[in-house]
């Protein structure tokens, strides 16, 4: 069975761009979590969709936004991007309607640089 | 001050070496703890996963909390140059994982 997959796995982008990342998860799930990952904050939960319905967000800005299509493919969208936004944005899918560490699994991630 | 604290090392040791990795936290709620492999150019993925106090064990990996002192850890015996990658540490006060808070990684290599 396929993993997750996310598209692109590389992107630059410049200040004040808008920038769109997608996301595939596995066959059969339905419920798709993003996370950013820096190097001085770790990893952190941006929001989580279920049959595209945004149930659960984090603490970051409406510049980050998501949403989830009917075949449970994802998509995020960061606004006016900042310097700070550069991270690998993280997309993780999992087969229940709540998403336990047992099972869910990450893909690899876009590395984001905003320069 | 961040409420799960995790040393990022960079932390080298030779082959064969016990291997312990460490994090501390701060919030008493905290009852679900797990630990995430990460290869470089990978997602993480789930290594171990406890809840409340106590040790468990999966081969190699040995995992402990202990809630009085806020502090868990993670044991790899026998340690391979396979198991090089950053290790995450995570927890939680509820089940769902969308409540987890991570430590920043520790970086490992395995020297042969």
């Amino acid at each position: 069975k396929a993993g997750v997959t996310q598209t692109p796995r590389y992107l630059i982008k410049t200040r004040g761009q808008q920038v769109t990342l997608s996301c595939s998860p596995i066959s059969g799930h339905r419920s798709v979590s993003w996370y950013q990952q820096t190097p001085g904050q770790g990893l952190q939960f941006l929001f989580e969709y279920f049959s595209e319905t945004q149930r659960n967000k984090g603490n970051f800005p409406g510049r980050f936004s998501g949403r989830q299509f009917s075949n449970s493919r994802s998509e995020m969208n960061v606004s006016t991007l900042e310097l700070g936004d550069s991270a690998l944005y993280l997309c993780a899918s999992s087969p229940r309607d709540r998403i336990l560490p047992d099972t869910q699994y990450f893909g690899p991630g876009t590395r984001l640089t905003v320069l | 001050q961040k409420e799960v604290e995790q040393d990022p090392g960079p932390l080298s040791v030779p082959e064969g070496a016990i291997v312990s990795l460490n994090c501390t936290y701060s919030n008493s709620a905290f009852q679900y703890f797990m630990w995430y492999r990460q290869y470089s150019r990978k997602g993480p993925e789930l290594l171990m996963y406890t809840y409340s106090s106590g040790n468990k064990e999966d081969g190699r990996f040995t995992a402990q909390v202990d809630k009085s002192s806020k502090y868990i850890s993670l044991f790899i015996r026998d340690s391979q140059p396979s198991d090089s990658a950053t290790y995450l540490c995570a927890m939680s006060a509820l089940q769902g994982a969308q409540k987890l808070v991570f430590g920043q990684g520790t970086r490992l290599t395995i020297n042969p």
